[in-house]
């Protein structure tokens, strides 16, 4: 998966409870992004970064917050964790116009997150 | 009004056949169109991407943009099997930071 890793993989977590998810990316781009799938609204966009320390929010912030402290990793937050959070999270990356002359998404593989 | 639309599917073709994927988007700003691939329980990956009217080609995947209609579609010829997968399709406004999905079609190659 190009140089990014998420973790946890899965997690099952109860409501209310904090959650943080990890992304970690080898490839020095400058931006991260985190989406989340659902079955019938496909991969809506969360947060992004455009910097250590600059984070914008998607059309799905509600309820997430983010961090970036580093380049390499962007950490998602669900501060008190709800059952309509229960999704597949992934962390994407992107090297808006560099070597492919796009700015073209790389996905992690995406962590799966239940709560109960 | 959802930024990316596209037909749910299922899509299914027999093998060999021509596979049609289409989508539209809402806005005119929308400067590159990607399509990615995503086997079930996997994450999505790039098939090509396009920002210029016409077509593009990439081995038996074929891109089409129509800036003017504000539809893209891809081609798959020769379909395999392992192209059973979903296919989303996406849209970067103004070459920023955003990209806004489609729903992804179901594709189904029948052996």
């Amino acid at each position: 998966d190009a140089g990014i890793t998420q973790s946890p993989r899965h997690k099952v977590t109860e409501t209310g409870t904090p959650v943080t998810l990890r992304c970690h990316q080898t490839e020095n781009h400058r931006y991260m992004y985190w989406y989340r799938q659902d079955p019938g609204h496909g991969l809506r966009l969360i947060h992004y970064s455009y910097g250590v320390k600059d984070t914008d929010k998607g059309e799905v912030s509600d309820g997430y917050s983010v961090s970036r402290s580093k380049t390499e990793d962007f950490l998602l937050t669900l501060e008190s964790a709800t059952s309509s959070q229960t999704s597949v999270y992934f962390c994407a990356i992107s090297d808006m116009g560099g070597s492919s002359g796009a700015n073209v998404l790389t996905f992690g593989a995406g962590s799966r997150l239940t709560v109960l | 009004q959802k930024e990316v639309e596209q037909n749910s599917g299922p899509l299914s073709v027999p093998e060999g056949a021509i596979a049609s994927l289409n989508c539209t988007y809402s806005d005119r700003g929308s400067q590159s169109f990607f399509w990615y691939r995503q086997y079930s329980g996997k994450s999505p990956e790039l098939i090509m991407f396009i920002y210029s009217n016409g077509d593009k080609e990439d081995g038996r995947f074929t891109a089409q943009l129509n800036k003017a209609s504000q539809y893209v579609s891809l081609l798959i010829r020769d379909s395999q099997p392992s192209d059973s997968a979903t296919y989303l399709c996406a849209v970067n406004l103004y070459f920023g930071n955003q990209f806004y999905f489609g729903t992804g079609t179901s594709l189904t190659v029948i052996p």
